[in-house]
């Protein structure tokens, strides 16, 4: 199985342009996450969606936009590149959102704003 | 959702237990314990969680005191691939936010040879 798959594994950005991170999982899992990671920190949210059709500001979202047409698909949009944006991002997937707490992250989509 | 305290970092030889604890005084009676790990570069990697019982599965246990304010994660042979920083999260199940699992600094923990 792949799991939870990330394209592109590394980019960089100059400032202002725009890009989309692409997350797609194949476990048909409803609920899907973003989370951004600074060097040495923890993870932080940025959106989440419950199902196709739904999504949701987290911690984070200032900068970001998202969007869940699929089951399967959950990318993420920087319309404004701002080094501020310079992160490790990690997209993650789970079963349900009441009582498993089984996250299935991919490996991460490296950015760079310069 | 609670706060957890943990150690920034500490070291474990190779072959020995390794005891992470974590600290959740102000846990209320509906949350989880969580424990994930991070590989260095990697994405977070789910490991157990509880409630109040002792758990265990195949990569390691969970001890969660009487009065739930502390817990300890136990990899009971650590080795070198056990190398990461592990995180401790508590979170309130079945909340409509889904699994908003919140990561704080988590501990480094350094299996040497």
């Amino acid at each position: 199985n792949a799991g939870v798959t990330q394209t592109p594994k590394f980019r960089i950005l100059k400032i202002g342009q725009s890009m989309t991170l692409q997350c797609t999982q194949d476990m048909n899992h409803n609920y899907m996450y973003w989370y951004r990671q600074d060097p040495g920190m923890g993870l932080k949210l940025i959106y989440y969606s419950v199902g196709a059709g739904i999504t949701d500001k987290g911690e984070v979202p200032n900068g970001y936009n998202v969007s869940r047409s699929t089951t399967e698909d959950f990318p993420l949009r920087l319309e404004l590149a701002a080094p501020s944006q310079t992160s490790v991002y990690f997209c993650a997937s789970s079963r349900t959102g009441r009582l498993t707490g089984e996250l299935f992250f991919g490996e991460g989509s490296r950015l760079t704003v310069l | 959702d609670a706060k957890t305290t943990q150690p920034p970092s500490m070291d474990c030889a190779e072959g020995r237990a390794a005891n992470l604890p974590c600290n959740h005084s102000t846990i209320s009676g509906n949350e989880y314990v969580y424990w994930y790990r991070q590989i260095h570069s990697q994405g977070p990697q789910y490991i157990i969680h509880g409630l109040k019982n002792n758990e265990t599965n195949e990569m390691a246990s969970l001890i969660i005191t009487e009065d739930r304010k502390s817990s300890t994660l136990i990899l009971p042979h650590a080795t070198l691939r056990d190398t990461a920083v592990y995180y401790c999260i508590v979170r309130v199940a079945g909340n409509n936010a889904g699994n908003m699992l919140t990561f704080g600094g988590g501990t480094r923990l350094m299996v040497k040879p």
